[in-house]
């Protein structure tokens, strides 16, 4: 059962405009909230977190977005670049012995063009 | 700091083979996790240990999958016998308790012919 789903498997966006990757989550106990950043032929990276005392979180370019009630998330990137053409996975934890385990949405393919 | 090293890169074996994976991990954390990768189903967590100890096996898919952790820097997955259907890409992680961040190795690309 996917506790976490990605329903985009794919976005293309002109470089310069806005990316908006959006992320669903099913389990309320779900507190604590990361994007991850793959790129072919590598483990995925850390890009940006978020726990659910918060509602938004910034870093440079990036800004992820938390609407508990409706169990859902979203990352924007603005400008987009080409180097930002990647998997990108929403990734969630939470509730009792949750410690470090998370659940992976399946992805989004994201390609920036010129 | 080397990351998180995993080997090997590629594997390819023939169906009823065993296969074993190998992962060190980043030297002090003291997590360590297992995930496989597939098209349809993303990063599904495997098994993950905490200060060497298998913790959560529940994603194990079945007997055929076995997971170790004989000391702080070394864990392996193996497989016996593979299968065609795991055929997958399978990602270790590791983590310390100052953060919940995983920090991935590159994975090992796994075919079963």
């Amino acid at each position: 059962d996917q506790q976490v789903k990605q329903n985009s498997p794919s976005l293309s966006v002109q470089e310069g405009r806005i990316s908006i990757l959006n992320c669903d989550y099913t389990n309320s106990m779900f507190d604590y909230f990361l994007w991850y950043k793959k790129y072919p032929a590598e483990g995925p990276t850390f890009l940006i977190s978020i726990s659910s005392i918060k509602d938004k979180n910034e870093d440079g370019r990036f800004t992820v977005f938390l609407n508990k009630s409706a169990k859902h998330l979203s990352l924007h990137i603005v400008p987009s670049q080409p180097g930002d053409s990647a998997v990108y996975f929403c990734a969630a934890s939470g509730g009792t012995d949750s410690w470090g385990k998370f659940q992976f949405g399946a992805g989004t393919q994201v390609v920036v063009t010129p | 700091d080397a990351g998180v090293i995993q080997s090997p890169r590629h594997e390819v074996t023939e169906m009823g083979q065993e296969v074993t994976l190998r992962c060190k991990p980043i030297s002090g954390h003291n997590s360590l996790f297992w995930y496989r990768q597939t098209m349809m189903r993303g990063l599904e967590l495997l098994i993950y240990f905490n200060n060497n100890v298998p913790i959560d096996d529940s994603g194990m898919p079945e007997d055929r999958f076995s997971a170790k952790m004989p000391n702080a820097s070394f864990s392996t997955l193996k497989i016996q016998p593979s299968e065609p259907r795991d055929s997958a890409v399978y990602f270790c992680a590791s983590s310390s308790t100052v953060t919940e961040r995983y920090t991935f190795g590159s994975g090992t690309r796994l075919t079963v012919v």
